[in-house]
């Protein structure tokens, strides 16, 4: 198994411009997480799903947030128009019913 | 609401001495309690975690945690750390399928 698998590790972009996370959770997983880790605030939950469907999503900050889950097997968190207090480490989860959260490496977004 | 504190932003050990990372939660339900560990630039990896039962639990790489209801703590032990221990420790609480929320996390040095 793979694990969870993000891209990219590694993303900057200017201002304004439209920026998109990629995440392929772990097979047969039925609950996915969005986090987001920054020194000043730790590691805030954004939006999760339950077999696709969005539960909460009241963690995402703004309307420029947005995040999918079209399949099993894939989700997305866009940001546009991106801000430099976007910059931070977003990471990824799944886990099934018995708790087993597994995370991915995550991805370092930085806004100039 | 669920919080988790962890009142030790970093700590520093020599090798070889013992470690204790403290946790303290509020949770009003019988709680799933976890620790994590992450290296730089890495994902958050599962330590060890509690659900029931014995209330002193092994994980992996040598740790154990101890579970105190009438403290609501969830400390986290090694009795000889090593150099490769160093990282940023988190504690997290959930129960049932509610996401986890983890506190901000101990910083750990290890000098020789």
């Amino acid at each position: 198994d793979a694990g969870v698998i993000q891209s990219p590790r590694h993303e900057v972009t200017e201002m304004g411009q439209e920026v998109t996370l990629r995440c392929k959770p772990i097979s047969g997983h039925d609950y996915l997480f969005w986090y987001r880790q920054t020194m000043m605030r730790g590691l805030e939950l954004l939006i999760y799903f339950n077999n696709n469907v969005p539960i909460d999503d009241s963690g995402m900050p703004e309307d420029r947030f947005s995040a999918k889950m079209p399949n099993a097997s894939f989700s997305t968190l866009k940001i546009q128009p991106s801000e430099p207090r976007d910059s931070a480490v977003y990471f990824c989860a799944s886990s099934s019913r018995n708790y087993g959260y597994t995370f991915g490496s995550g991805t370092r977004l930085t806004v100039v | 609401a669920q919080s988790v504190t962890q009142p030790d932003i970093h700590i520093t050990v020599s090798e070889g001495a013992s470690l204790e990372l403290r946790c303290n939660y509020s949770y009003g339900a019988t709680p799933y309690l976890f620790w994590y560990v992450q290296s730089p630039g890495q994902g958050l990896q599962l330590l060890l975690k509690y659900f029931s039962g014995d209330t002193l639990v092994q994980g992996i790489k040598g740790f154990e945690a101890e579970f105190k209801r009438s403290q609501s703590s969830f400390n986290l032990r090694k009795p000889s750390v090593h150099w490769s221990d160093a990282a940023e420790y988190f504690c997290a609480v959930g129960a049932g399928n509610t996401p986890l929320v983890f506190g901000k996390g101990t910083r750990l040095s290890v000098i020789a």
